[in-house]
């Protein structure tokens, strides 16, 4: 069956950097688009952008360039979501899905999430 | 940027129908998606491409679409059904995705 396994929960202090994975299982990993999602405490989901697993070509949403960097290791079925230069207003559950149909735009499955809490 | 428009709130008895509309400029071009999210779950999808069922989502769940606005029908809601609910669709373009702002279904 397919799973999206996130890392566990993070701590980290304003200005450090921190990187979530999503381990995939049950499925042919490069064969379906990888999405995050961010959700701050008590607000909506927000879509960060996409990695294409096949090519590893990332594409981000307004307002997650430059500090927020997709990458994957395809050789464990891996995606990685990389957020540097911490701000107190990245603390959000972050989201792993993949993105199946043409569109990528079903987000079939998702992980657990992973709690990034960024705090002096 | 491109917005997806949805109301705060909806409020129905059990055994009564909800609707939840998500409207946006580019939806007669895009297809929407509806996701289901429960307190400290992660998002399940209930509908997509407007108006397709999921297997195991209820047929309780349907979708359609007119013109800029979709819409997120549950016929016979149940107690359980209580959730928030985005709707999810691109910009015109079809590079961008949007969640919309979410909708917080009670079941009263």
């Amino acid at each position: 069956q397919v799973q999206l396994v996130q890392s566990g929960s993070e701590l980290k202090k304003p200005g450090a950097s921190v990187k979530v994975s999503c381990k995939a299982s049950g499925y042919t990993f490069t064969s379906y688009a990888m999405n995050w999602v961010r959700q701050a405490p008590g607000q909506g989901l927000e879509w960060m952008g996409w990695i294409n697993t096949n090519t590893g070509n990332p594409t981000y949403a307004q307002g997650f360039t430059g500090r927020f960097v997709f990458s994957l290791d395809t050789s464990v079925s891996t995606a990685y979501l990389q957020i540097s230069s911490l701000k107190a207003e990245d603390t959000a559950v972050y989201y792993c899905a993949r993105g199946s149909d043409g569109s990528g735009k079903k987000f079939d499955y998702w992980g657990q999430g992973t709690l990034v809490t960024v705090s002096s | 940027s491109y917005e997806l428009t949805q109301p705060p709130s909806v409020s129905v008895s059990p055994g009564q129908t909800a609707r939840i509309t998500c409207s946006g400029d580019a939806l007669p071009k895009q297809y929407a998606y509806w996701y289901q999210q429960k307190p400290g779950q992660a998002p399940v999808l209930v509908i997509y491409k407007d108006s397709e069922r999921p297997s195991g989502i209820p047929e309780r769940f349907s979708g359609s679409s007119s013109g800029t606005t979709v819409t997120l029908t549950i016929s016979g809601v149940q107690a359980e059904d209580e959730a928030d609910y985005y709707c999810l669709s691109a910009d015109s373009s079809g590079t961008y995705v949007v969640f919309g702002g979410g909708t917080k279904l009670t079941v009263l």
